[in-house]
């Protein structure tokens, strides 16, 4: 079965640039999308479609995805952007998460 | 705006079954694919089913297969899992999400949850 593998954390300093990846066999021939999620609450889709940005969410969030690997990146990280961020893609008829990366702010 | 609003969820036996809604509003509910996803406690998130806008198509994970069963009722705005034959590990919060636009677009909107847990 297909797998999408992310780093389980990741640190940042606010101000900074973070950069989260997701990577899987031939990623790149995929759409890829990615969520947020902060303790308590549910999904938020910060990216769609590799780069697209849904209606309200902020510029400073970016998507990438070439290769194998998918890439967000937070630009001028805000400590409010602390959270699980997750990847998603379709594989034939399924549809597979990422593990979860938990972005702290430090 | 967009709701979704999941129920159902409770606790129920090792092989017992139960059947989740997700009642609807604020958008076109017969335009749009629809999915359940879970979450286990402390855990990341988890497919679980599609169903396409007008119910024509329904894809399962793995190992869900045969024993869930998605489906939707478009003149009531709301989706529908049926679970049975559950299992200990299929306890989790079970939310239902909308397709953003097409099905490759991701889910733009989810519900709070419903949590099954499944405890002899």
């Amino acid at each position: 079965s297909y797998e999408l593998t992310q780093p389980p954390s990741v640190s940042v300093s606010p101000g900074q640039t973070a950069s989260i990846t997701c990577s899987g066999d031939k990623l790149g021939d995929k759409y890829v999308c990615w969520y947020q999620q902060k303790p308590g609450q549910s999904p938020v889709l910060v990216i769609s479609q590799d780069t697209r940005r849904p209606s309200g969410i902020p510029e400073r969030f970016s998507g990438s995805n070439s290769g194998n690997t998918a890439t967000l990146t937070i630009s001028g990280t805000q400590a409010m952007d602390e959270a699980d961020y997750y990847c998603q893609a379709w594989d034939s008829s399924l549809v597979v998460f990422g593990g979860g990366t938990k972005l702290t702010v430090l | 705006q967009v709701q979704l609003v999941e129920s159902g969820g409770g606790v129920v036996r090792p092989g017992g079954s139960l059947r989740l809604s997700c009642v609807t509003s604020g958008f076109t509910f017969s335009s749009f694919g629809m999915h359940w996803v879970r979450q286990a406690p402390g855990k990341g998130l988890q497919w679980v089913a599609f169903i396409r806008y007008d119910g024509n198509n329904k894809y399962y994970a793995d190992s869900m297969k045969g024993r869930f069963t998605i489906s939707r009722d478009n003149s009531k705005n709301t989706l529908y899992l049926q679970m049975n034959s559950l299992r200990a590990e299929d306890t989790a919060l079970y939310y239902c999400a909308k397709d953003h636009t097409v099905t490759t677009s991701g889910f733009d909107s989810w519900g709070q949850g419903t949590l099954v847990t499944v405890s002899s």
